[in-house]
């Protein structure tokens, strides 16, 4: 059965304090591995999408990596307004997208 | 651009009434359309996908149904809500791949009092 976790389940960062998300997936035939950032009350944001072991893909102080059994999103000096719950999840053909639980990032100032 | 609708954004009933949210999608014609519940602390549950007008899968059995009466309109209902039925729904369209992240619509919190 295709699955995907995350962790840490929560995370409280002071600003600057840079640090790393996990999702860990099994999921047969990976097309692409998908982030995104969720707001309290609001719907999913779409992030990155990783195609293959060894990319990486950045945007502001976001850095996503894949390998061939995780992926990271690795936070670099984070802000206040970076604090949210970030989602991935696994897609592959002929399949629906596999999400994880998510990570709650709390960023402190 | 493409733009998803959803509402109402918050939604309070009591067990056994109806219920039907909707969602629409403009700029873009044929999405593939979803319905997605996301319970507090869990995954987001894929409840019912759309590849087209008329045609609906099921992903949990359940109290709910769907359905796509127009190209870019989705409908989830039920005859009779239950308190499990309580939740954050969320709409969701995308294409087919390779250009297949999903969109998300606003959401609405369901509480079944």
């Amino acid at each position: 059965e295709d699955q995907v976790t995350q962790s840490p389940e929560a995370l409280r960062l002071q600003e600057g304090e840079s640090s790393s998300l996990n999702c860990s997936y099994t999921v047969s035939g990976l097309r692409g591995l998908f982030w995104y950032r969720q707001d309290p009350g609001k719907g999913p944001e779409f992030l990155f999408t990783l195609y293959s072991a060894g990319e990486e893909k950045e945007k502001e102080r976001l850095k996503a990596t894949l390998t061939k059994k995780e992926s990271f999103l690795h936070i670099t000096a984070p802000k206040p307004e970076d604090s949210a719950t970030y989602l991935c999840a696994g897609h592959s053909y002929g399949q629906n997208f596999v999400f994880g639980p998510g990570t709650r990032l709390s960023v402190l100032p | 651009s493409q733009t998803i609708h959803q509402w109402p954004a918050t939604l309070v009933q009591p067990v056994g009434s109806p219920l039907s949210l909707e969602c629409t999608v403009e700029g873009t014609s044929n999405p593939n359309l979803y319905w997605y519940r996301q319970a507090a602390g869990r995954g987001l549950q894929l409840l019912f996908y759309s590849v087209g007008i008329g045609q609906i899968s099921s992903e949990v059995p359940q109290n709910l149904s769907a359905s796509r009466p127009q190209d870019r309109q989705f409908i989830l209902s039920s005859k009779k809500l239950l308190l499990s039925d309580s939740g954050f729904y969320l709409c969701a369209w995308n294409w087919e791949p390779p250009h297949e992240k999903l969109f998300f619509g606003s959401g609405t919190q369901l509480s079944v009092l």
